[in-house]
């Protein structure tokens, strides 16, 4: 049973780039979220797709975009990088509705470094 | 006021030891509540839910109080092995399953 996947795993960006994150959720799940963890905090919610749609969105500004594909895997764009957007960045799946318990299942994540 | 408090720690306990940590959180209409672990460089995992009733799982006992508005976890007889930040996350309640973490709370299981 493959769990999330996300790659890549590590990556070095310079400040007013651009960055693509990519993330498989576990088999059978339909949605996900992507949540910002910086250093010595909790996962910042970022947003949440499923069915393609994006459903909910925290507070991060318009710089961060995302898409779900027809498979249900998923993309974090972020423009015009910052050096606080320098985080590890995880992406998580759970089952929506009745089958929904709230749990969710993390990938690895993807660490971020922005210079 | 943060949505979800927790004491960063670090708590630094012997083997063997009792140890409990506290979470509180804001919104009174929140549903469910979890804690997760995460070990240094990894992704958080889930350790337990939390039920309203309280629940039990080996030496993990994880406790709801709403009047309050706190959910606790409490680790008997740590091991090395426990060492990780442990998150604690609740749902934000009017049918939002978004789970709002908590920073988290660092244990140190020393021999």
């Amino acid at each position: 049973d493959a769990g999330v996947t996300q790659s890549p795993t590590h990556l070095i960006k310079t400040r007013g780039q651009q960055v693509t994150l990519r993330c498989s959720p576990k088999s059978g799940h339909d949605t996900v979220s992507w949540y910002q963890q910086a250093l010595g905090q909790g996962p910042q919610f970022i947003f949440q797709y499923y069915e393609e749609e994006e459903r909910q969105r925290g507070n991060f500004p318009d710089r961060f975009s995302g898409h779900q594909f027809p498979n249900y895997s998923s993309e974090l764009n972020v423009n015009a990088l910052l050096l606080g957007d320098s985080a590890l960045y995880l992406c998580a799946s759970s089952l929506t509705g009745t089958a929904n318990t709230g749990e969710l299942f993390f990938g690895e994540g993807s660490r971020l470094t922005v210079l | 006021r943060k949505e979800v408090e927790q004491d960063p720690g670090p708590f630094n306990v012997p083997e063997g030891a009792t140890v409990a940590f506290n979470c509180t959180y804001s919104n009174s209409a929140s549903q469910s509540f979890f804690w997760y672990r995460q070990d240094c460089r990894k992704e958080p995992k889930l350790l337990m839910s939390v039920y309203s009733s309280g629940n039990e799982d080996g030496r993990f006992t994880a406790q709801l109080n709403r009047a309050s508005q706190y959910i606790s976890l409490l680790i008997r007889d740590s091991k090395l092995s426990d060492s990780a930040t442990y998150l604690c996350a609740v749902n934000g309640g009017g049918g939002s399953y978004i789970p709002t973490f908590g920073r988290g709370t660092s244990l140190i299981v020393h021999p």
